[in-house]
Parts: C-alpha cells; sequence; structure tokens
C-alpha cells in the first residue's frame, strides 16, 4: 500500500524567505503523480503545485517549485519570497496511475507560519 | 469560478443520533469524495463515487455510508454518530476522465459529537 510521510508538523518562515517543506513516499509504482495542497486557516483546500513522475523536470508555479527526487521516493516543496499569505497548513498527497480513480492518499500535514 | 459547497460549516450532535452531511458541486464532475481531518493524520478517506448511484469505500467507512442519487450531490451519513466521529469532514471532486488534474475541495464541516 501507498504512504506518504510529512515529518514537519510545523515550520516558520519570516517574510521574503525561502522555506522547503518535506515529504517522502512509498509506492511500487512506476507512474504516478504527486501533488502539494495548501489549506490557509478557515479556507478551502487549493491546489498548489502538481507533478508527473514521468516527467524528470521539476514543476514550478510562480514562487512555488518542488524538488522531484524519484529514486528516494522524496517530494519538497520549496516556496520562494514568502508572503503573509502563505500561512495554511499543507498536505502532500500521491495518486497511482494504475487503476486509476482519482484517489489520493494525503501525508500528515505541515503548519506554516510566515513571520512579518 | 467552480464551487464544492457544503451543507454546514458547523454542527453539534449527540450520541446516537443520524447525522447527514451534503456536498454539492456545480462542476459535472463525475467523481465526489468524502474525507475526514484530523490533527497529525492527515486527510483519511471514508468513501468516493464516480456516478450517480455508485460508491466505493475508502480507507475507513467503518460507521458511515454515502448516497448519491444526482450527478451534483454526495451525501455522508452517520447512522448513530459517536464521539470518536468528531472530526473536521471534507467534500472533494474531480473530473472521471480527468483525475489526476486536480481534486477541488469545499470548505469542510466540523462536526462534533457529544
Amino acid at each position: 500500500a501507498q504512504t506518504v510521510t510529512q515529518s514537519q508538523p510545523e515550520m516558520s518562515v519570516q517574510e521574503a524567505e525561502t522555506v522547503t517543506l518535506s515529504c517522502t513516499y512509498d509506492t511500487s509504482e512506476n507512474n504516478y503523480y504527486l501533488f502539494w495542497y495548501k489549506q490557509p486557516p478557515s479556507r478551502q483546500m487549493i491546489l498548489v503545485i502538481r507533478q508527473e513522475a514521468y516527467k524528470q523536470q521539476n514543476a514550478t508555479e510562480n514562487r512555488f517549485s518542488v524538488n522531484f527526487q524519484k529514486a528516494a521516493k522524496s517530494f519538497s516543496l520549496k516556496i520562494s519570497d514568502s508572503q503573509l499569505g502563505d500561512t495554511a497548513m499543507y498536505f502532500c498527497a500521491f495518486m497511482g496511475y494504475s487503476g486509476n480513480t482519482g484517489k489520493l492518499i494525503f501525508g500528515q500535514g505541515t503548519t506554516l507560519q510566515v513571520k512579518p | 469560478d467552480v464551487k464544492v459547497t457544503q451543507s454546514s460549516r458547523y454542527l453539534v450532535k449527540r450520541t446516537g443520533e443520524k447525522v447527514f452531511l451534503e456536498c454539492v458541486q456545480d462542476m459535472d464532475h463525475e467523481n465526489m469524495f468524502w474525507y475526514r481531518q484530523d490533527p497529525g493524520l492527515g486527510l483519511r478517506l471514508i468513501y468516493f463515487s464516480y456516478d450517480v448511484k455508485m460508491k466505493e469505500k475508502g480507507d475507513i467507512p467503518e460507521g458511515y455510508s454515502v448516497s448519491r442519487e444526482k450527478k451534483e450531490r454526495f451525501s455522508l451519513i452517520l447512522e448513530s454518530a459517536s464521539t470518536n466521529q468528531t472530526s473536521m469532514y471534507l467534500c472533494a471532486s474531480s473530473l472521471l476522465a480527468r483525475p489526476t488534474l486536480a481534486q477541488f475541495f469545499g470548505p469542510g464541516t466540523r462536526l462534533t459529537v457529544l
């Protein structure tokens, strides 16, 4: 069975600095998808960034980028130039490719606080 | 603007009550999901549905049932609420044809069972 692990329950960063959130996963599949979701306080969860495992190039979305290490089964999220609005809980998630039904497996979450 | 809405943001019920949590999406998505979110455990899948009247168990279906009579609506039912079902419940939806694009989430219902 696939598992996703986020080993940092809480993190903080000063505004304008860079922070990296860690995520590791375990799977026997070769093709799959990885996601980072953001859940701001009292607001809806939204997709931050998505990575397809067959693509070697790391995904980027503006200030958000990932470091995808397939052999190490690692998928970290880097937030550059942190802003107060980045304060949220961040979830790493895995979706298998075979028999794809759209099911996601989530990590435990990392609460990020951006300090002014 | 795409939307997933849930019937209540906060709900307080008593042990043994039957509880209905409703979710509605306006994106014509086939897939719909119910998760519960607990501190330190992340999101865990309770049930999902990929079509009207179709349902599949997720990782923690015990104590829950679901209903999907219309494409846009997916209900989670707690037949006899218990205190260990106190949690945040999140609904989500996605396209069957493109499930890897994203799941869209509702705002959540924080359920307290006394």
